[in-house]
């Protein structure tokens, strides 16, 4: 049972548009969510996170996006660069559970030049 | 600061051989992670550790997998004896959870990972 989905194993998109990532979560308890981002034979990297009492967090142009309601969230990414391609993953955990974070199963983002 | 150091980046075994994977933490991270990433189960946590203590090992899959923390800056994952099914890449991360410097923190930093190939 997927507590975190992702449900867009791929996504392409032209370098300079917008990125956007989706992911869903089942587990009402978690309240604090990360974003990965994963190059081929490298662990992953931390990007940015949010918790549950924002609902938009902002670092240079990754913006993480969160509809508690929906149990959604979403990264965009503005301009997309070709150096952005890899593998993301969402992540989501509950506060003052030890970091136990649950991951998504990733999507593969391509930006095309 | 080096980041997680993890060794071997490779290993090629034969089945039914013992396989030592090692890590070693960031230093001053309180909590060590192990993971395991296949394609069918993505990223999935083994086992974790605060201050060298086992706290959850309900991911290790079975008895023949066993992790080990003799101190702050190592940390071991062996699988006796080792099977196909067992390929996998393996991640070891660190980090300091909870509050740090006033900000609420739980980020994990991991490894480049040990791809282990079981014949």
């Amino acid at each position: 049972d997927q507590q975190v989905k992702q449900n867009s194993p791929s996504l392409s998109v032209q370098e300079g548009r917008i990125s956007i990532l989706n992911c869903d979560y089942t587990n009402s308890m978690f309240d604090y969510f990360l974003w990965y981002k994963k190059y081929p034979a490298e662990g992953p990297t931390f990007l940015i996170s949010i918790s549950s009492i924002k609902d938009k967090n902002e670092d240079g142009r990754f913006t993480v996006f969160l509809n508690k309601s929906a149990k959604h969230l979403s990264l965009h990414i503005v301009p997309s660069q070709p150096g952005d391609s890899a593998v993301y993953f969402c992540a989501a955990t509950i506060r003052g559970s030890q970091g136990n974070l649950i991951f998504g199963k990733g999507t593969k983002l391509s930006v095309k030049p | 600061d080096a980041g997680v150091i993890q060794s071997p980046r490779h290993e090629v075994t034969e089945m039914g051989q013992e396989v030592t994977l090692r890590c070693k933490p960031i230093s001053g991270h309180d909590y060590l992670f192990w993971y395991r990433q296949t394609m069918m189960r993505g990223l999935e946590l083994l086992i974790y550790f605060n201050n060298n203590v086992p706290i959850d090992d309900s991911g290790m899959p079975e008895d023949r997998f066993s992790a080990k923390m003799p101190n702050a800056s190592f940390s071991t994952l062996k699988i006796q004896p080792s099977e196909p099914r067992d390929s996998a890449v393996y991640f070891c991360a660190s980090s300091l959870a909870g509050w740090v410097s006033g900000k609420d923190t739980y980020e994990q930093y991991f490894g480049p990972g040990t791809r282990l190939t079981v014949t």
